[in-house]
C-alpha cells in the first residue's frame, strides 16, 4: 500500500536554530498537508500543497512539494519554545474521499 | 462554525471489558467522519472511515469496530478490550480537504 515515510523521527535543536523535516512518498500525490500537534493535544492542521513545485509560507515556516510530487517539506526558521510539538505530513492519491496517509511525524524539542 | 466533540476524555478499563467512545460534529452537514488510533509517542494509525451513514470502512482488521447511525455522530466500539488498544482515540471530520480533530480520548486498558 502507499507510504508516507517521515524524517528525522526526533529532532532537538537549541531555541534560535533553524529546523526542516521531509516527507517522501512511494507514489504520486494529489496533494500533501501538515499537521502539528502539541503536547497532550491533537493534530491542527497548518496548510494544503496541491501544484507541482508549489512553496507556501507561514511567517517563519515554509513548505515545499516536490516537482515529482513525491516529496515534501517543511522548514522553520529561528526555532522559539512555542515550535515545540510533533509534525506530521499527510498525502492524499486522489483529489477524492480516499483518506489521508500520514506520515509517522516528527517530534521537536526547542532547548531554550 | 464547526466543532467537534468527543467524551470521555479519559478511561480506564480492564481487559475483556466493552467499549463505546461517542464522537459528534456540529455545524456541517455529510461530512467525512474518521477514528485514528495513536499509541504513545508514535504516528497516527487510521481505523475507520465514513463517507455517509452506515457507511464504514475498516482500514486495519481488528477487535474495534465503529458505526455512523446518524450524519454527524460517530461511534467506536469493541466487545472485548484487549491490553494492545491502550492509545489516544482521535476522532476527525472533513469536508474537502483539511481534517479537523477532535480532542481525544485517552484509554488505558489495565
Amino acid at each position: 500500500g502507499q507510504q508516507v515515510m517521515q524524517i528525522p523521527q526526533y529532532q532537538h535543536v537549541q531555541e534560535g536554530e533553524d529546523f526542516t523535516t521531509y516527507c517522501n512518498s512511494s507514489t504520486t500525490l494529489s496533494n500533501i498537508q501538515w499537521y502539528k500537534q502539541r503536547p497532550g493535544g491533537h493534530p491542527v492542521f497548518l496548510i494544503q500543497l496541491v501544484k507541482s513545485g508549489e512553496v507556501k509560507k507561514q511567517k517563519r515556516l515554509t513548505f515545499q512539494f516536490g516537482e515529482a510530487k513525491k516529496n515534501s517539506s517543511l522548514h522553520i526558521t529561528a526555532t522559539q519554545t512555542t515550535d515545540v510539538g510533533t509534525y506530521f505530513c499527510a498525502g492524499r492519491l486522489d483529489s477524492g474521499n480516499t483518506p489521508l496517509v500520514f506520515g509517522k511525524g516528527t517530534r521537536l524539542s526547542v532547548i531554550a | 462554525s464547526q466543532t467537534i466533540h468527543q467524551w470521555p476524555a479519559t478511561l480506564v478499563q480492564p481487559v475483556g471489558s466493552p467499549l463505546s467512545l461517542e464522537c459528534t460534529v456540529e455545524g456541517t452537514s455529510n461530512p467525512n467522519l474518521y477514528w485514528y488510533r495513536q499509541a504513545a509517542g508514535r504516528g497516527l494509525q487510521l481505523l475507520f472511515y465514513s463517507v455517509g451513514i452506515g457507511q464504514i470502512s475498516s482500514e486495519v482488521p481488528q477487535n474495534l469496530s465503529a458505526s455512523r447511525p446518524q450524519d454527524r455522530q460517530f461511534i467506536l466500539s469493541s466487545k472485548k478490550l484487549l491490553l494492545s488498544d491502550s492509545g489516544f482515540y482521535l476522532c476527525a471530520w472533513s469536508e474537502r480537504y483539511e481534517q479537523y480533530f477532535g480532542p481525544g480520548t485517552r484509554l488505558t486498558v489495565t
